[in-house]
C-alpha cells in the first residue's frame, strides 16, 4: 500500500527556515517522481515543486530560489528545504507521487512573528 | 504560467443530480489535464487523469472529456459523498497550475 507521511511543519518567524520531510512506504521514491503541493488556509491548491527520477527539479515561481526539493533514497524520504520564509508561505504542505496520484495527509507551516 | 479557469466556482445540487464542471486552459495543453476531489480537512484525491482516464477505485459515475483548451468533469448521479471541492490541474508544462476550484454543496 502506498503511504506518504509528512512531518516538520510548525511555527516559524518571517525570514526563517524549515525543512519538511515526507516518508514514503509501499514504493520507492527513487523510482517515481515526487512533488510538493501547498494550500494556504481557505484557499486553493498550489503546485510547489517536483523532483524526477533522474534528479531534475522544477519549482513554482513563487518559491524559486528559496525552496529546494531533494530526496534520500536510502531513507525513502522526500524533503523540502524552505528558506527566507514569508507569511505568504503559510499553508498546509502535501507531498504527492507522480501526477499527484497519491498524497500524504499534509503538514501545516505557519510563518508569523 | 498557464492559467486554468474553472466554472462555476460553486454550485448547489441534490443527490441524484447530474453535475458538470468545466475547466478552460489559457493555451492548448494536449490531454495533460487531471481532476481532483477534496473533502474539507482532507488531502485531495485523484479522480481522473489524462482528461478521461479514471484513477484506480474511482466510481464510474465520474467521467471526463475535452481536448485542447476546454475540459469537463461530469458526475452522472451525485451521491452524498461527492459533496466536496473539485480542482483541475494542467501538467503539460511547468509550473503546473490548478484551477481555482469548484465547491459542490447540498441544495
Amino acid at each position: 500500500e502506498v503511504q506518504l507521511v509528512e512531518s516538520g511543519g510548525g511555527l516559524v518567524q518571517p525570514g526563517g527556515s524549515l525543512r519538511l520531510s515526507c516518508a514514503a512506504s509501499g514504493f520507492s521514491v527513487a523510482n517515481n517522481y515526487m512533488n510538493w503541493v501547498r494550500q494556504a488556509p481557505g484557499k486553493g491548491l498550489e503546485w510547489v515543486s517536483v523532483i524526477y527520477t533522474g534528479g531534475s527539479t522544477f519549482y513554482a515561481d513563487s518559491v524559486k530560489g528559496r525552496f529546494r526539493i531533494s530526496r534520500d533514497n536510502s531513507k525513502n524520504t522526500l524533503y523540502l528545504q524552505m528558506n527566507t520564509l514569508t507569511p505568504e508561505d503559510t499553508a498546509v504542505y502535501y507531498c504527492a507521487r507522480d501526477d499527484l496520484a497519491y498524497w500524504g495527509q499534509g503538514t501545516l507551516v505557519t510563518v508569523s512573528s | 504560467a498557464i492559467q486554468m479557469t474553472q466554472s462555476p466556482s460553486s454550485l448547489s445540487a441534490s443527490v441524484g443530480d447530474r453535475v458538470t464542471i468545466t475547466c478552460r486552459a489559457g493555451q492548448g495543453i494536449r490531454n495533460d489535464l487531471n481532476w481532483y476531489q477534496q473533502e474539507p480537512g482532507k488531502a485531495p484525491k485523484l479522480l481522473i487523469y489524462d482528461v478521461f482516464r479514471l484513477h484506480t477505485g474511482v466510481p464510474s459515475r465520474f467521467s471526463g472529456s475535452g481536448s485542447g483548451t476546454d475540459f469537463t468533469l461530469t458526475i452522472s448521479s451525485l451521491q452524498p459523498e461527492d459533496f466536496a471541492t473539485y480542482y483541475c490541474l494542467q501538467d503539460y508544462n511547468f509550473p503546473w497550475t490548478f484551477g481555482q476550484g469548484t465547491k459542490v454543496d447540498i441544495k
